[in-house]
């Protein structure tokens, strides 16, 4: 079955450090592949997309994703995090194109302390 | 602010009881989708309505059901409540299938 693994449900850092979220997806020839941060108490809000084309994909708020087809990787990343980065980031794919439903990890609650 | 606007932002209910969600899409979004997150079982994806059909289905039980009417608003509908429907339902919207989803901001459900 097709899924998305998010290998740490924690990752406190502190403030202006940089960090690495990972995700890791099931191998597929078609895969689009999303990043959503959810703050507390509020929906899921689209932080990157990875569709096709460069490798390397930017997103809001400083961050970044590099999508390795060979790792099967994902991973989100920024050089310097804020104590508003404080949130959880949820890793998702869609494997089926046509029909847009997203397959989530399980998400990575970030914490960043000052 | 995403443009998806979900009602009631919380519900409290008993067992056995049934309740309507209710969510508007984006302006222009013609497809809706319905996810479910718990602690247990994180985002799980119930069911998708592209233009007032059904287009796909997941993890959604039998006594739940959605619908998306001619002006695209959908409303999902969970029966027969459990202890364990409790959770936070989110709704949300694309153009068409294939473009990212556009959440809620949700509505928590508590079932006791």
């Amino acid at each position: 079955a097709q899924s998305v693994t998010q290998l740490d449900s924690q990752v406190p850092v502190f403030e202006e450090a940089p960090v690495e979220l990972r995700c890791n997806y099931s191998s597929s020839v078609s895969v689009y592949l999303f990043w959503y941060v959810q703050y507390p108490n509020q929906g899921l809000q689209l932080l990157l997309k990875y569709l096709s084309g460069s490798t390397l994909v930017k997103g809001i708020n400083g961050f970044e994703a590099e999508f390795n087809k060979s790792q099967t990787s994902f991973h989100l990343r920024k050089p310097s995090v804020h104590i508003s980065d404080t949130a959880e980031y949820f890793c998702a794919a869609n494997y089926g194109g046509s029909q847009g439903n997203l397959i989530f990890g399980k998400g990575t609650k970030l914490s960043v302390k000052p | 602010d995403s443009g998806v606007t979900q009602t009631p932002k919380h519900l409290i209910t008993a067992t056995g009881q049934r309740v309507t969600l209710r969510c508007s899409p984006r302006s222009g979004d013609l497809s809706v989708y319905w996810y479910q997150q718990s602690l247990d079982q994180g985002l799980q994806f119930l069911i998708q309505y592209y233009n007032g059909e059904e287009r796909a289905k997941g993890n959604i039980l039998e006594r739940f059901s959605a619908q998306q009417f001619p002006d695209l608003h959908s409303e999902l509908n969970l029966s027969s409540l459990e202890l364990g429907d409790s959770a936070l339902y989110f709704c949300a919207s694309s153009p068409r299938g294939g473009s990212p989803l556009h959440f809620g901001n949700g509505t928590r459900l508590t079932v006791t």
